[in-house]
């Protein structure tokens, strides 16, 4: 079955820039979309089809999508950043979730 | 304003049954298609299952196909999850989910499920 792999954490200085990685086969022939999780909160999309930034994200979270993985870029990273990442893409009737990333900005 | 607001979650014995409502507003619900996704407690998210706008195209997750029934009226601007024979890995907040370009755009608040024995 498809699955999507990504680092269990990921740590950052503030005002650096922190990536976060996606890996599946051939990812690079579907769309991802990227969630933001904040503790006791819902998650809220920061980035859908491979690129696009709904209205109201901020323009330092950028994303990119080729062959096998997809990455998450958040440049100029905030304390407010600081959440669980997940990135997820269909395969064929099927939606999947990678298994998350908290992000730690320290 | 889109707004997707869940109910019906609660505690429930395991081999129990539970149907959750999702009352979508702000949006022209009859246009879009519907997920449904789950987080167990500390865990990430898992998608459940999906309906599309005029429920013609149902999928779900392995995990729950044959068990939870997905629903929608589009009269009532609602959605549905029907869960039967639940066990103790169904415990999770349920979230509703508008879908949006093979993504998830706006989420509910979730409802909690919890099965216990």
């Amino acid at each position: 079955s498809f699955e999507l792999t990504q680092p269990p954490s990921v740590s950052v200085s503030p005002g650096q820039t922190a990536s976060i990685t996606c890996s599946g086969g051939k990812l690079g022939d579907k769309y991802v979309s990227w969630y933001q999780q904040r503790p006791g909160q819902s998650p809220v999309v920061v980035i859908y089809q491979d690129t696009k930034r709904p209205s109201g994200i901020p323009e330092r979270f950028s994303g990119s999508n080729s062959g096998n993985t997809a990455t998450l870029t958040i440049s100029g990273t905030q304390a407010v950043d600081e959440a669980d990442y997940y990135c997820q893409a269909w395969d064929n009737s099927t939606a999947v979730f990678g298994g998350g990333t908290k992000l730690t900005v320290l | 304003e889109v707004q997707l607001v869940e109910s019906g979650g609660g505690l429930v014995q395991p081999g129990g049954s539970l149907r959750l409502s999702c009352e979508a507003s702000g949006f022209t619900f009859s246009s879009y298609s519907m997920n449904w996704v789950r987080q167990a407690p500390g865990k990430g998210l898992e998608w459940v299952s999906f309906i599309s706008s005029g429920s013609g195209t149902i999928y779900y997750a392995a995990s729950v196909k044959g068990r939870f029934t997905i629903s929608r009226d589009n009269v009532k601007n609602s959605l549905y999850l029907q869960m039967n024979s639940l066990s103790d890995e169904d415990t999770a907040v349920y979230y509703c989910a508008r879908d949006y370009s093979r993504g998830v755009d706006h989420w509910g608040q979730g409802t909690l499920v919890t099965v216990f024995s």
